[in-house]
């Protein structure tokens, strides 16, 4: 079974832009989270969506948002880069919720750089 | 101020020792799950534990949840440079939202 998905692998924008992630998730699997990592913060919760709708949503601006298509695959865009948006970013899929077992699976991340 | 504090942050021991990694918070989670990480990947799944009290082994790598499923622990036997890593502890309450600690970055030297 082929594994989470991520594109693009490397990124490279000026502050001011906009840019979109994409997520594909291991087939079956119908939620899809998004997070951020960073030296300083380490891994933050950016969002999650399942079938289609964002579920669960972290502390971070406006700026980021995200979208989950009919076939699970994910995106998120972030709109107005500030230099501090430079990260690696994760997108994490998983079956859904059952009784407290709830096994996330992740992709090799996007690494996003502004200047 | 990070919900889950990891100790150490940096661990560079020898071929062969144990080591063991905390995970500590003052909230309850309803499971807590340990990742390893390699540079330029994301985090790979080592264990998921709901259970308060709950001890699971996997190979040499021993995970244990605390009773009142505030804190978890992570003992390495016999540490090997594979074992070389970053170690995420991640807690959840509700549905997929995870709460990560701030890591523990393994050295094992041969």
């Amino acid at each position: 079974k082929a594994g989470v998905t991520q594109t693009p692998r490397y990124l490279i924008k000026t502050r001011g832009q906009q840019v979109t992630l994409s997520c594909s998730p291991i087939s079956g699997h119908r939620s899809v989270s998004w997070y951020q990592q960073t030296p300083g913060q380490g891994l933050q919760f950016l969002f999650e969506y399942f079938s289609e709708t964002q579920r669960n949503k972290g502390n971070f601006p406006g700026r980021f948002s995200g979208r989950q298509f009919s076939n699970s695959r994910s995106e998120m865009n972030v709109s107005t880069l500030e230099l501090g948006d430079s990260a690696l970013y994760l997108c994490a899929s998983s079956l859904t919720f059952l009784a407290g077992v709830n096994e996330q699976y992740f992709g090799p991340g996007t690494r996003l750089t502004v200047t | 101020t990070q919900l889950l504090e990891q100790s150490p942050q940096f661990l560079s021991i020898q071929e062969g020792e144990n080591l063991t990694v905390y995970c500590n918070s003052s909230s309850v989670f309803s499971s807590l799950q340990w990742y390893r990480q390699e540079p330029g990947e994301g985090p790979v799944l080592l264990v998921t534990v709901v259970t308060g009290g709950e001890v699971k082994k996997l190979k040499r790598l021993t995970f244990q949840f605390g009773d009142a499923r505030k804190d978890s622990s992570l003992h390495i036997t016999a540490a090997q440079p594979g074992d070389t890593g970053l170690y995420l502890c991640a807690g959840s309450y509700n549905f997929n939202k995870f709460y990560f600690g701030s890591g523990t970055k393994l050295n094992v030297k041969p």
